[in-house]
């Protein structure tokens, strides 16, 4: 079955840069979507379609595509975007969704 | 207010069935792809079930002829009745709303508990 592979954790320090990677091998034909999720909530869209960001996301997320990988930056990092991140997209007939493994932002 | 609320979820026996349900408010239901998405304590999320708004039906390995996706627009409601249930179905369950540009969900309920164990 198809994957998408995430480092386990990224650490940083408040103000600094967080880049948090996805790789898969349909992702330079299927668009990817990320997520946030903070203990005991439901996940929240912050990035679609590689790089679009939601109403209401703030500018300091963004997204880029590479080949077969996709990156989620975080900018100027708060302690607020400790949370746990997914990437998430489709196989490459666009029929079955898949999420990544998980990354798990610790702000320092 | 866009809003998903799940219900459904409980203790289950092993082998035995559950039927979730989503409650769909604020946007026009009909018009979207609709998902189930479940995520196991301390795990990360698995997509389990997708519905287009022609009835069409998508599942993973997984879950595939035990798990049945449907949708009743009239209701507003979205289902998902679980068969054949097995303790690593064990999860939160999360309804969730495709977003306008298809591919990814923009909308999640708080979700749903269910626990399959003798």
């Amino acid at each position: 079955s198809y994957e998408l592979t995430q480092p386990p954790s990224v650490s940083v320090s408040p103000g600094q840069t967080a880049r948090i990677t996805c790789s898969g091998d349909a992702l330079p034909k299927q668009y990817a979507y990320w997520y946030q999720q903070k203990p005991g909530q439901a996940p929240v869209l912050v990035i679609y379609k590689d790089s679009e960001r939601p109403s209401g996301i703030p500018e300091r997320f963004s997204g880029s595509s590479s080949g077969t990988t996709v990156t989620l930056t975080i900018s100027g990092v708060q302690a607020e975007d400790e949370a746990d991140y997914y990437c998430q997209s489709a196989d490459s007939s666009g029929t079955y969704r898949v999420f990544g493994t998980g990354t798990k932002v610790t702000v320092l | 207010e866009v809003q998903l609320v799940e219900s459904g979820g409980g203790l289950v026996q092993p082998g035995g069935s559950l039927r979730l349900s989503c409650a769909a408010s604020g946007f026009t239901f009909s018009s979207y792809d609709m998902h189930w998405v479940r995520q196991a304590t301390g795990k990360g999320l698995e997509w389990v079930s997708a519905i287009g708004t022609a009835g069409d039906t998508y599942y993973p390995g997984s879950v595939k002829g035990r798990f049945t996706i449907s949708r009743e627009n009239a209701k507003n409601s979205l289902y998902l009745q679980m068969n054949s249930l097995r303790a690593g179905d064990t999860a939160v369950y999360y309804c969730a709303k495709e977003d306008t540009q298809g591919g990814g969900m923009d909308v999640w309920g708080q979700g749903t508990t269910v626990t399959v164990s003798s």
